[in-house]
C-alpha cells in the first residue's frame, strides 16, 4: 500500500527554467492538494482539487498550474521557476476535503 | 473560510499532560476538526477526528466545547518523541464542494527531558 506517492524528493532548478512535480495516490481518493511549507511556517494552500476534472486554486496559486485527468493523479507545474518558489512542496489526499488527509514525504525545490 | 487560531508555541516536561487549544470562531455546521502532527521534514501525520463533545483514541483525546467556536487537544504523559507542530483544521467530511481547507500556523510543542 503506498498511499501518496510524490517525485522527485529533491530537485534544483535554475530561475525561469519549468518543472513538473508528480503526485499519485492509490486510495481512490476524490480529494487531493499541493500545499507549500518555508522554514519555519505552516502550510499554505496552493491548488486542490474534489475529483477528477476539477480543480481549483488555494492561497498562494500564483506561479502553478495544476491539473486532474485521473483520479490518482496530480501534478503541480511550475511554469516559470522564481527563488521565491524555493520551499518543501506536499501533496496530500483524503475521501473528501473534510477527511483526514494522508500526506506524501514532500518534494524539497531549491531555485537559483 | 474556515480559520483556525493556536498559540505559537509551548513546552513541556515529560510524563506531563499538554492541552493544545485551537480557535475557530466561524466554523459551519457540518464542520469536523481535525488535529495533525508534523515531525521536521515529514509530511502532517492524522492525529484525531470530531465533531462536538469528547472523542479519544489511542494517541490523543478531542474536547470539544457545546459552541464548537474551539477545541482542545490532549495529550497524555508526552514523551520526548512528542516534540513536533501541531496543526488543527476545519472541514466537512460530507461535502464535495470546493471549499479551501487550509491550516494555520501550528503550535511547535517541545517536550523537555
Amino acid at each position: 500500500n503506498a498511499g501518496v506517492t510524490q517525485t522527485p524528493k529533491f530537485q534544483v532548478l535554475k530561475t525561469g527554467q519549468s518543472m513538473t512535480l508528480q503526485c499519485a495516490q492509490d486510495m481512490n481518493h476524490e480529494y487531493m492538494s499541493w500545499y507549500r511549507q518555508d522554514p519555519g511556517m505552516g502550510l499554505r494552500l496552493i491548488h486542490y482539487s474534489v475529483g477528477a476534472g476539477i480543480t481549483d486554486q488555494g492561497e498562494v496559486p500564483n506561479g502553478y498550474n495544476v491539473s486532474r485527468s485521473t483520479t490518482e493523479d496530480f501534478p503541480l507545474r511550475l511554469l516559470s521557476a522564481a527563488p521565491s518558489q524555493t520551499s518543501v512542496y506536499f501533496c496530500a489526499s483524503s475521501y473528501n476535503q473534510g477527511r483526514p488527509q494522508h500526506f506524501g514525504d514532500g518534494t524539497r525545490l531549491s531555485i537559483l | 473560510l474556515a480559520k483556525t487560531t493556536q498559540p505559537i508555541s509551548m513546552d513541556s516536561y515529560e510524563g506531563q499532560e499538554v492541552n493544545i487549544t485551537c480557535s475557530h470562531n466561524n466554523i459551519a455546521t457540518n464542520d469536523y476538526i481535525t488535529w495533525y502532527q508534523q515531525f521536521p521534514s515529514q509530511g502532517p501525520r492524522f492525529i484525531i477526528q470530531g465533531y462536538k463533545t469528547k472523542v479519544t483514541n489511542e494517541v490523543a483525546s478531542l474536547f470539544i466545547p457545546a459552541d464548537r467556536k474551539s477545541s482542545t487537544l490532549s495529550l497524555p504523559r508526552v514523551s520526548l518523541s512528542d516534540t513536533a507542530v501541531y496543526y488543527c483544521l476545519v472541514g466537512d467530511p460530507a461535502s464535495g464542494s470546493a471549499r479551501q481547507l487550509t491550516f494555520g500556523s501550528g503550535t511547535q510543542l517541545t517536550v523537555l527531558p
